[in-house]
């Protein structure tokens, strides 16, 4: 089980690029959840996903930023017109149906976005 | 607002030595607690979780956590602290039960020297 799989790990983009970031769940997990990591600061919740739907996005930011989880493929997590303040690490957890009651969520190693 | 609070920064224990982690929680309800680790550079490990039952809980690399409902507090624990424990610490509350997201505290640096 290769676990939850980020790519890429580093990705430096200039201010107002796009940037595009991937996150494919372990085997047999259906959620997909999207955090984001500041310096020096703990993980801040963005959106939760499960196939095809988005579940709870309370954490995304309003404008530039959306997440999908389509019924094949990896869970995208998409920043258009990036700026510097985007600079983070961007993690991806994901877990089965039976979520938190029987399981912690697997994180990937993450994404670090970079604006220049 | 629900939370959890970490409120050291950064503990310093020397190898051998019983290490702790501190973290209290402001929830509603049966809260569903977590421990996570993240060494440099890398993503969060899961530690262990209180969900419910008995009040200490046994998880990966000999730490342990105690639930503490008149305290509202869940420290994390380890009896003879390792150099390689030297990491990130996050204390974690879910916000909505079993499918909710986590709510992390803004972690504690734990240094262990030889």
């Amino acid at each position: 089980n290769a676990g939850v799989m980020q790519n890429p790990r580093h990705l430096v983009r200039r201010r107002g690029q796009e940037a595009r970031l991937r996150c494919s769940p372990m085997k047999g997990h259906s959620h997909v959840y999207w955090y984001r990591q500041l310096p020096e600061e703990g993980l801040k919740f963005m959106v939760y996903l499960q196939k095809e739907n988005i579940i709870d996005e309370s954490g995304m930011p309003k404008e530039r930023f959306s997440a999908e989880f389509p019924k094949e493929g990896p869970s995208i997590l998409r920043i258009q017109q990036v700026v510097r303040g985007d600079s983070a690490a961007y993690f991806c957890a994901s877990s089965p149906q039976t979520g938190l009651r029987d399981y912690g969520y697997t994180f990937g190693s993450g994404t670090r976005l970079t604006v220049v | 607002a629900q939370s959890v609070a970490q409120p050291e920064d950064q503990v310093n224990v020397a190898e051998g030595n019983p290490l702790t982690v501190k973290c209290t929680y402001s929830v509603s309800g049966n809260p569903y607690l977590f421990w996570y680790v993240q060494y440099p550079n890398r993503g969060l490990q899961f530690l262990l979780k209180y969900i419910t039952g008995d009040n200490l809980v046994k998880g990966s690399y000999g730490f342990e956590a105690e639930f503490n409902k008149s305290q509202t507090s869940f420290h994390l624990k380890k009896p003879s602290a390792l150099v390689s424990d030297s990491a990130l610490y996050f204390c974690a509350f879910s916000s909505g039960g079993s499918q909710g997201n986590l709510i992390f505290g803004k972690g504690t640096k734990l240094s262990v020297k030889p």
